[in-house]
């Protein structure tokens, strides 16, 4: 699986933009950059995910470097209840066997979103 | 998140006990798959399936069976459980694999005694 590097944890105020970089060096070319989060024990919700072009829905923003080999989400405008477990994900695209189609969940970045 | 539902969403189970943890979907996707999560880990998946009929073993599989009769519902049957499966289960589900969105259930939290 492609290894992915976030920070720990970040702090941001309500209201700023929160930027969350993620390290992705060894993606392969047809793998994707998707971004979970995960409230409490809650299911992991979607945010966004892309290839090589900078994407942005509803929710955020995806910044995908030339090289692929980073990328940083944008929640332009955080709220307290944006305080959440971030997960930069590159997803396995195998053709089969005991990875096919997972998610590999690392520690991800604590958000911690303060008035 | 939309569209996949799991019951039940609390279970303690004695050792040794059999149980099933449902999952459904009803966005007619053709990938599920069956994750758990325990206290300061990530996700690990244990089963998976791409279609009706159609299941393989994820990372870890040992005292899981799971079975895809329909599109809609990918149950996960506990065995004989043991302690160790003490963890929260997720159900996830998508369209495909290839640049498709993954969409998880709220949770089992399921204790063993």
């Amino acid at each position: 699986d492609a290894k992915t590097t976030q920070p720990p944890s970040m702090d941001c105020a309500e209201g700023r933009a929160a930027n969350l970089p993620c390290n992705h060096s060894t993606i392969s070319g047809n793998e994707y950059v998707y971004w979970y989060r995960q409230i409490h024990s809650q299911g992991p919700q979607y945010i966004i995910h892309g290839l090589k072009n900078n994407e942005t829905n509803e929710m955020a923003s995806l910044i995908i470097t030339e090289d692929r080999k980073s990328s940083t989400l944008i929640l332009p405008h955080a709220t307290l209840r944006d305080t959440a477990v971030y997960y930069c994900i590159v997803r396995v695209e195998s053709a089969g066997g005991t990875s096919y189609g997972k998610l590999t969940f690392g520690q991800g970045t604590i958000l911690t979103v303060h008035p | 998140n939309a569209g996949v539902t799991q019951t039940p969403k609390f279970q303690v189970l004695k050792t040794g006990q059999s149980m099933t943890l449902q999952c459904a979907q009803d966005m007619n996707h053709e990938y599920m798959s069956w994750y758990r999560q325990d206290p300061g880990m990530g996700l690990r998946l244990i089963h998976y399936s791409v279609g009706a009929g159609i299941t393989d073993q994820g990372e870890v599989p040992n005292g899981y069976n799971v079975s895809r009769s329909t599109t809609e519902d990918f149950p996960l049957r506990l065995l004989s459980a043991a302690p160790s499966q003490t963890s929260v289960y997720f159900c996830a589900s998508s369209y495909g694999t290839v640049g498709n969105t993954i969409y998880f259930g709220e949770g089992s939290w399921l204790t063993v005694v």
